[in-house]
C-alpha cells in the first residue's frame, strides 16, 4: 500500500500562510494526472473535499486554499488562514488500490 | 442537492454483525460509485471498498475483504454495508462517500458503531 506521511500538527497565526505537506512512499502521478487529494475535517463532522488531483479547487471552496505538487511531494496552502480553517487536514491518494489517507495534520492557532 | 443520509448509531455485541445504510438523493443513484470509509476514534481514515450501483460490481481493500459486504438497492437509491464478526477494533465511525469526476466529493454524516458486551 502507498503510505502517505504528514506532520502531526502545524501552529499558525490568523492572517498568515499555512503550508501542509504530504509525502507519498511512491509516485502517485500518472502522466499529467497527480492523483493526490486534500480534505478538511472539523470535530464531529464528516471530511470535506478541498482540492482534487493536486491542484484543482473543489466546488464552493474559497480561493485561499490551493494545492501543488507532483510525484511524491504535495502541498496544501491556506493563505490567509482564517479562524474557520482550524481543523485537521488529510491527504489521500487514488493512484493505486487501496486508496490510502495520511494520518492528518491538525492546524492550530499560535 | 446531493445528499447521502446514513442510518443511526449502532451498539452491537462482539461476534455480531451490523448492517448500515446510505440513502442517496439529489442525483441519479446509478451514475456514481459509492465508497465506504472507516474512521477509528481520533484516528485517520481507512478506505474499505466501493460498489458500482449500476452493475453491482465491488472492489474491497484486502484488509476488509472478509469483514465487509457492500450491496445496493437501486429501487430505493440506497447503499448498504454489512460488517461481520465484530470486535472492539471495529468500533469506529463509518462513512459512505460518492465519487465521480472528483474523488469523495460528497460524504454521509457517518454512522458510529460501538462494539461492546
Amino acid at each position: 500500500d502507498i503510505v502517505l506521511t504528514q506532520s502531526p500538527a502545524l501552529a499558525v497565526s490568523l492572517g498568515q500562510r499555512a503550508t501542509i505537506s504530504c509525502r507519498a512512499s511512491q509516485s502517485v502521478s500518472i502522466s499529467r494526472y497527480n492523483l493526490m487529494h486534500w480534505y478538511q475535517q472539523k470535530p464531529g463532522q464528516q471530511p470535506k473535499l478541498l482540492i482534487y488531483r493536486a491542484s484543482n479547487l473543489a466546488s464552493g471552496i474559497p480561493a485561499r486554499f490551493s494545492g501543488s505538487g507532483s510525484g511524491t511531494d504535495f502541498t496544501l496552502t491556506i493563505n490567509p488562514v482564517q479562524a474557520d480553517d482550524i481543523a485537521t487536514y488529510y491527504c489521500q491518494q487514488s493512484r493505486e488500490s487501496p486508496d490510502t489517507f495520511g494520518a492528518g495534520t491538525k492546524l492550530e492557532l499560535k | 442537492q446531493v445528499k447521502l443520509l446514513q442510518s443511526g448509531a449502532a451498539l452491537v455485541k462482539p461476534g455480531d454483525s451490523v448492517k448500515m445504510s446510505c440513502k442517496a438523493s439529489g442525483y441519479t443513484f446509478t451514475d456514481y460509485i459509492i465508497h465506504w470509509v472507516k474512521q477509528s476514534h481520533g484516528k485517520s481514515l481507512e478506505w474499505i471498498g466501493y460498489i458500482n450501483p449500476y452493475s453491482g460490481g465491488t472492489n474491497y481493500n484486502e484488509k476488509f475483504k472478509s469483514k465487509a459486504t457492500l450491496t445496493v438497492d437501486k429501487s430505493s437509491s440506497t447503499a448498504y454495508m454489512e460488517f461481520s464478526r465484530l470486535t472492539s477494533e471495529d468500533s469506529a465511525i463509518y462513512y459512505c462517500a460518492r465519487a465521480g469526476l472528483t474523488p469523495f466529493g460528497y460524504w454521509g454524516q457517518g454512522v458510529m458503531v460501538t462494539v461492546s458486551s
